[in-house]
Formats: structure tokens, sequence, C-alpha cells
């Protein structure tokens, strides 16, 4: 089974409106990174984000994490029709040289 | 900087047959990880490498197989193909580890026919 799993899969939202996914992972962690890829082409880095970190802020995006709960979420802010892609995060368990990869949420963003 | 490289971008082939992908990561990263990405399974880890030693792996059968030459290049090979190994197949460098930033490449497509 996988160590992430992404909430919801699917997201449909019109351009202007922010979009929240959120990320829920199993054991303990040294990192949770979130990545972004458009139409099955390689994962671009988005953010990364330490166990002993809260929040982090990239652009429009902004990043919680809440161990106590093993929770991320992120926030895309003033979405674009550019931000229409597969969102993943990955969680990078203590020790283990290894990322784990959620489902994904596929966000769709309408002009 | 180049990113990260892999070749070939496509591949056909029939089951039985084996493959060779490869990957030239960021000059100066010394990780390499390769994943497997399907529509059913997701993305799936399937090793690293760091300095040419595997450092951890993940649950495919012996048939998936790497290495990590001194110049951090690596390859991955895939024996006795079966259908089920159709998938896109990426790699990723970075210049620890997972605790860092993963680069990707654009991935191999793979189709077992």
């Amino acid at each position: 089974s996988q160590q992430g799993e992404e909430d919801p899969q699917a997201l449909s939202i019109q351009e202007g409106e922010n979009a929240t996914m959120n990320c829920s992972y199993k054991t303990s962690i040294n990192n949770l990174q979130w990545y972004r890829q458009n139409s099955g082409r390689g994962l671009v880095h988005l953010i990364l984000i330490r166990s002993n970190e809260r929040e982090k802020h990239s652009g429009r995006l902004r990043v919680t994490l809440d161990t106590s709960k093993k929770s991320s979420s992120l926030l895309i802010t003033a979405s674009r029709a550019a931000d229409t892609a597969s969102y993943f995060c990955a969680t990078d368990l203590e020790s283990s040289y290894k990322l784990i990869f959620g489902s994904g949420t596929r966000l769709l963003v309408r002009p | 900087k180049a990113g990260v490289t892999q070749t070939p971008r496509y591949l056909i082939k029939t089951r039985g047959q084996q493959v060779t992908l490869s990957c030239s990561p960021i000059s100066g990263h010394r990780s390499v990880s390769w994943y497997q990405q399907t529509p059913g399974q997701g993305l799936q880890f399937l090793f690293e490498y760091f300095s040419e030693t595997q450092r951890n792996k993940g649950n495919f059968p012996g048939r998936f197989s790497g290495r990590q030459f001194s110049n951090s290049r690596s390859e991955m090979n895939v024996s006795t193909l079966e259908l089920g190994d159709s998938a896109l197949y990426l790699c990723a460098s970075s210049f620890g580890g997972s605790y860092n930033e993963q680069f990707f490449g654009p991935g191999t497509r793979l189709t077992v026919l």
C-alpha cells in the first residue's frame, strides 16, 4: 500500500479560485514534498517541508504539515489554467533513502 | 545546468525480451532514483543509487535491476519482459538523496507487446 494518500482524487475549479489538496501518510518522515505532473510527463518539484516545519510558502503555493495528524495540505491561490495538472505528495521515510508517492490529485482549472 | 536526461524516450519490446534504460543526472548530483508509473499502481519506487551503491530497493521482482557508474550515470535493466511492465519509467537525481529536492527526467515510455 502507498504511504501517502491524497484527497480529493480529482478537483475542478474556476480560474481565480483557490485549490486545496490534502495528503495523509502512515509512518514517521524526514520530509514531505509536493510535485506536479502535466499530461503524463516528468514530475516537477514544487516544495519541500521538513518534519520540524509547520508551514512553508512559495509564490502562490502554501504547504502545511501536521506531524501529529500525519497530514499535509497544498493550497494554490488564484489558480490559473496552467495549474491544470496532477499533484503528488511524496514522503521521505526516516533513514530509507526513498520517496513514497501518493496516488495524486488531478486538478482541472477551467478558464 | 542541463537537466536529467533519459534515453531512449520510447521503446517497444515483446514479451520475454530484455531492456536497458539509461539516465544521466544533473552534473554534481550523486543520487539517482528510479520510479515506475502506471495508471493502476501510480508512482512506485524501484531503487536508489548513491556513489555506485544501491541504498534502497522497492518491492519489485529480481527481473528489475540497476547500476550506477562512477560518473553517476545510471542504467536500469528489466529482463524477461512481461505485459505488465508497460509503464513510464522515471529517473530522478538529487544532490544527497530523498531528503533533497528530486529533479526528474522526462521518462522512458516502455510498451511491451
